[in-house]
């Protein structure tokens, strides 16, 4: 247990489903981050929240729409994916000064059918 | 932008020692850290670099050259429990920046 929660564990989503993922933390940590992970790549670091504001975006598709009501929490709403979105879903929390450890929650296997 | 080089697989026997290498290009470098994670489980922090040289942590090491863009975590006395994947990590701003990955080393312990 890292402190970390994410719920679902598991989701199967059809391509024209709405869907949300959902990270909490009570750490006391202010950054939050989304990743994704894919067989046989490396974890690509997707969002990034600091004290609630968005700090960073790669360049990942508008089907993604993360939103950090608070410190706690992080969520990820999903529409229209594709089949390629299917990978496992982790967040992760940390202090907000470089260096400082993340800790990551289990994950969401994401399936797109 | 940014990339971290290490080997996709590494063998080793139980008692042993085994080092993991990780090479990098960034934009921008803070430091390296280093991630291990089982099959299934979640990632979870193991060291991180800030300086040139050795960090020592129990039975695992890790060391940092910035003049060569170089790392490597050293685990000692490998254990079956040991076998997982390890991932360097890359910070390459200031404050929450998020970690910038390498393809991660399975690493199998052989009894």
């Amino acid at each position: 247990e890292t402190g970390v929660t994410q719920t679902p564990r598991h989701l199967v989503m059809g391509m024209t489903n709405k869907k949300s993922l959902k990270c909490e933390q009570h750490l006391g940590h202010n950054a939050m981050y989304w990743y994704k992970q894919s067989a046989k790549k490396p974890l690509e670091l997707m969002f990034v929240y600091n004290f609630k504001e968005q700090t960073e975006n790669n360049s990942v598709p508008s089907r993604f729409s993360p939103e950090c009501p608070n410190s706690s929490h992080l969520f990820l709403h999903l529409h229209t994916l594709q089949p390629e979105d299917s990978a496992l879903y982790l967040c992760a929390s940390s202090q907000d000064r470089v260096g400082a450890e993340a800790f990551f929650g289990q994950g969401t296997r994401l399936t797109v059918v | 932008g940014q990339s971290l080089e290490q080997p996709s697989e590494v063998t080793a026997v139980e008692g042993a020692i085994v080092q993991i290498n990780c090479t990098y290009q960034t934009s921008g470098f803070y430091g390296l850290s280093w991630y291990q994670q089982h099959d299934g489980g979640a990632p979870t922090f193991l060291s991180y670099n800030a300086l040139d040289g050795l960090e020592e942590t129990g039975r695992f090491s890790s060391f940092l050259s910035r003049s060569d863009s170089y790392g490597y975590l050293l685990l000692q006395e490998l254990q079956m429990k040991d076998s997982a994947s390890y991932f360097c990590a890359a910070h390459s701003g200031g404050g929450a920046d998020g970690l910038t990955f390498g393809k991660g080393t399975h690493l199998i312990i052989q009894p």
